[in-house]
């Protein structure tokens, strides 16, 4: 059965902190991950990883993909009060354009 | 503007009421997609659209019925629900079903509570 898995589930740090969100993955004809952040309702498109070791990076929020150890992290540098929200993970499957889901990791910044 | 837009944003109903909840994408993409999102749980991906052409079903009770009359709009029919039906839909468009990569764009949801 596919499935991503995150963690933590929940992060609380104060402004200004660095924070790293995990995203480990057993799916079958991998392609991608791919991380969205989710504030109020729908979740809006972050990064979208396909190889190997290779740094994406947004302003403060960068990723990174492992498709040896099957696993993915979220950077975040800085952070402020405005990143508070559920960050979620997915595993693209190839050809079958279906995302499996992580639960999320519901992060909140403290001012 | 997320170029994916879901009516409507919020709906009650009983449990022996009719709805349908409507998707159209403004993005020209060719697949379509509902999401079921619970308090707690992940995202669990309920049917696949290609061409309107439905592509996957993942054992999705038949109480909820898509309609794809074309790639720009989705519906998602509802009857006879139960209260554990009450979750977050949310609708997601992409340019190209069957490519590899590809990225999907979500609608802003519609808050469902079955009374």
């Amino acid at each position: 059965e596919d499935k991503v898995v995150q963690s933590p589930l929940s992060l609380v740090v104060h402004e200004g902190d660095t924070v790293t969100l995990n995203c480990s993955y057993e799916v079958t004809n991998f392609r991608s991950l791919l991380w969205y952040k989710q504030e109020k309702k729908a979740p809006t498109f972050l990064f979208m990883l396909t190889s190997s070791g290779i740094e994406k990076k947004s302003g403060r929020l960068s990723s990174i993909l492992d498709k040896k150890e099957l696993f993915s992290i979220l950077n975040i540098t800085a952070t402020q009060t405005g990143d508070s929200a559920i960050y979620l993970c997915a595993a693209l499957i190839q050809g079958a354009q279906k995302l499996v889901f992580g639960q999320g990791t519901r992060l909140t910044i403290n001012p | 503007e997320t170029g994916v837009t879901q009516t409507p944003r919020h709906l009650v109903m009983g449990m022996t009421n009719k709805k349908s909840l409507k998707c159209e994408q403004h993005l020209g993409h060719n697949a379509m997609y509902w999401y079921k999102q619970s308090a707690k749980k992940p995202l669990e991906l309920m049917f696949v659209y290609s061409l309107e052409e439905r592509v996957e079903n993942n054992s999705v009770p038949s109480r909820f019925s898509p309609e794809c009359p074309n790639s720009s709009h989705l519906f998602l029919h509802l009857h006879t629900l139960q209260p554990e039906d009450s979750a977050l839909y949310l609708c997601a468009s992409s340019q190209d079903a069957g490519r590899d990569e590809d990225t999907q764009y979500f609608g802003p949801g519609t808050r469902l509570t079955v009374l």
